[in-house]
């Protein structure tokens, strides 16, 4: 059974870099089916996604985030992470990683259980 | 403003059935089948329940079933249960730069 665990800092302060890594456990980041995703959701709100990564480095970044973003890979550790740069109260939000299938837009099969990244001075 | 459009919310009683619709345009639920829908109760991470339109993965209830008409992508839950009442996402591939976008979510209340 293939899981997701995000893990970071859950306080950022304004204008500083937020960065989360993702474990992936059950399963190798090195599979050439899956993309590995970032979205996030600020409280009360819907979701957004952020961005992915294929295992040979490859990125898709969300245009309104992608000045700020790098997704990055780690096969030996079997880990994938997340750079927000220059954050603001805005990027306050539950952050997930998940795995969406290659094949096959949108299908999004395994997500973390979400890690909470507070921007507060 | 999300790019799709769900209403926010909806209810039924047990036992009845309900639809939830997510409004695109050509460039995305309209021009493909990349629509998927997803389940969240509180506090938990969303679940995948259908995806590429009608299709569920292994596990998920007969219950839930999908389809679409144009630019617009429903999800209908059959027999509600107390244990549906979550909030309901689609997503859709889209052929802007964006490439994912989901709806702005609908809260299912069961009466």
């Amino acid at each position: 059974q293939v899981q997701l665990q995000e893990s970071g800092p859950g306080l950022v302060k304004p204008s500083q870099t937020l960065s989360l890594t993702c474990t992936v456990s059950g399963g190798s980041i090195s599979s050439g089916s899956y993309y590995w995703s970032w979205i996030r959701q600020p409280a009360g709100k819907g979701l957004e996604w952020i961005g992915r990564i294929y295992t040979s480095g490859s990125t898709n970044y969300n245009p309104s985030l992608k000045s700020r973003v790098t997704i990055s890979v780690d096969t030996s550790k079997n880990q994938f992470s997340l750079k927000l740069s220059s954050v603001t109260a805005a990027d306050t939000a539950v952050y997930y990683c998940a795995r969406e299938d290659r094949y096959s837009y949108g299908l999004i099969g395994y997500w973390g259980q979400g890690t909470l990244v507070t921007v507060s001075s | 403003q999300s790019a799709l459009t769900q209403p926010a919310s909806v209810s039924g009683s047990p036992g009845q059935s309900i639809t939830i619709s997510c409004t695109g345009t050509s460039s995305d639920v309209g021009g493909y089948n990349y629509v998927s829908w997803y389940q969240q109760h509180p506090g938990k991470a969303p679940k995948l329940m259908i995806y590429e339109v009608s299709n569920r993965p292994s596990g998920v209830s007969n219950r839930f079933s999908g389809s679409k008409s144009g630019n617009t992508a429903s999800l209908t839950i059959s027999g509600l249960q107390a244990e549906d009442e979550a909030d309901y996402y689609c997503s859709s591939y889209t052929s802007s730069s964006t490439l994912e976008v989901f709806g702005g979510g609908t809260k299912l209340t069961v009466l």
